[in-house]
């Protein structure tokens, strides 16, 4: 079983669609949380940070963190054509370095 | 790409081969790692650096080796590449440890 669990997608939505994007993970030491977003032959860019339990809202973007479930999600409200791209998540327990990755969902929004 | 800078972007070479990808950074940043993507993989660490000489294995590090010999460069070396070394390489950089990581526009290495 892989540390970080993420469904590959690929996700279709209509433009304005609200999309919610998810993870699993399994080792209770993750306490950094971090949702990536990748366009196609680019590098990944952060786009959300959280430590911790709890939400946090940057513009249409929302990342909610769930530990008791061990589950985060990434909320994109108004979706837009330009938020297709794969979007990864990540977390850390703070310790040395090592930053695990989810595989990534394929988003598209169809105009 | 948050002052990163990587070269070559696509490489194509030979099985047996020395491969090097260069990473240049501009932020003054401590830590610097690379990555290899691959489809059902996704991006998994091969070495990191925690300061100029400073390096550590990450989970993908056979057959790679590392250097850093100034705070903006970090070189990744295939000494004899294989076809399974054929990937996209990132370079990242982040402030603190285990934290925010800011990425390159990555490599594409074909080894026929």
């Amino acid at each position: 079983q892989k540390e970080v669990e993420q469904d590959p997608g690929p996700l279709s939505v209509p433009e304005g669609a609200i999309v919610s994007l998810n993870c699993t993970y399994s080792n209770s030491a993750f306490q950094y949380f971090m949702w990536y977003r990748q366009y196609s032959r680019k590098g990944p860019e952060l786009l959300m940070y959280t430590y911790s339990s709890g939400n946090k809202e940057d513009g249409r973007f929302t990342a909610q963190v769930d530990k008791s479930s061990k589950y985060i999600s990434l909320f994109i409200r108004d979706s837009q054509p330009s938020d297709s791209a794969t979007y990864l998540c990540a977390m850390s327990d703070g310790g040395y370095q090592k930053v695990t990755f989810g595989t990534g969902t394929k988003l598209q929004v169809i105009p | 790409d948050a002052g990163i800078t990587q070269s070559p972007r696509h490489k194509v070479t030979e099985t047996g081969t020395p491969v090097t990808l260069r990473c240049h950074q501009t932020e003054n940043h401590r830590y610097m790692y690379w990555y290899r993507q691959d489809p059902g993989h996704g991006l998994r660490l091969i070495h990191y650096s925690y300061g100029v000489k400073d390096t550590d294995k990450g989970e993908v590090s056979d057959g790679y080796s590392v250097s850093r010999s100034k705070t903006e460069d970090f070189l990744l070396t295939l000494e004899s590449a294989t076809s399974s070394q054929t990937s996209v390489y990132f370079c990242a950089i982040s402030e603190s440890r285990g934290e925010k990581l800011f990425f390159g526009s990555g490599t594409q290495l074909s080894v026929l």
